[in-house]
């Protein structure tokens, strides 16, 4: 079946700092979703993509669809505390009605 | 505020017994899923139902199924827990009439399975 991955499984970063996710696939997807999950909690969406080559970005999140429809990226950029949990990329291939595919998530931690 | 709700945030079980995670949304969303999600493994997605009374297995159904009797409830049954079963199970409701499958999740079951 179709997967996602997403590596490393852990990231450690100072607080301040940027870091970037990356998230890459075997196969075309139509959409691209980015998650977090915050600890004790289920996951949130943070940023949608529809369309290839598609930039978007939510505060200190950005977000690409990259060109070949086979991967996307994510950076958040001056992290805070707040920041950390685990970040979970997904796919879909067409329509509301189709499923998501995730990734095995990134968990992120920040020191202060 | 919209929600989805799991019924118990943690659980203790014992070999062998059924167990009922129920979840409720109040977003009217016609879609509803079950996840299990384990370290390093991520998210897998359990079994779905796209409609009242319709089901459809996941990557992992076996060992699990499920009931859709009213729109906004679903739950997930395991008919004799098994120690491999321990886990966070996750709720997620969506829209049919949404641009993406954007889930709205519930805040998640932890089971313990003895």
């Amino acid at each position: 079946g179709q997967q996602l991955n997403q590596s490393p499984q852990s990231m450690f970063i100072q607080e301040g700092e940027d870091v970037s996710m990356n998230c890459t696939s075997s196969s075309i997807f139509n959409t691209w979703l980015w998650y977090k999950q915050d600890p004790g909690e289920g996951p949130v969406l943070l940023i949608a993509l529809y369309k290839a080559g598609e930039l978007t970005s939510n505060g200190r999140l950005t977000a690409q669809f990259g060109i070949t429809r086979k991967d996307s990226f994510l950076n958040i950029s001056a992290s805070i505390p707040s920041d950390v949990g685990i970040y979970f990329c997904a796919g879909q291939l067409t329509g509301a009605n189709s499923k998501l595919t995730f990734g095995k998530g990134i968990t992120l931690s920040v020191r202060p | 505020d919209v929600k989805v709700t799991q019924s118990s945030r943690y659980l203790v079980k014992r070999t062998g017994e059924k167990v009922f995670l129920e979840c409720v949304q109040d977003m009217d969303h016609e879609n509803m899923f079950w996840y299990r999600q384990d370290p390093g493994l991520g998210l897998r997605l359990i079994y779905f139902s796209y409609d009242v009374k319709m089901k459809e297995k996941g990557d992992i159904p076996e060992g699990y199924s499920v009931s859709r009797e009213k729109k906004e409830r679903f739950s997930l049954i395991l008919e004799s827990a098994s120690t491999n079963q321990t886990s966070m199970y996750l709720c997620a409701s969506s829209s049919q009439g949404a641009p993406t499958g954007e889930l709205f999740f519930g805040e998640g079951s932890r089971l313990t399975v003895l």
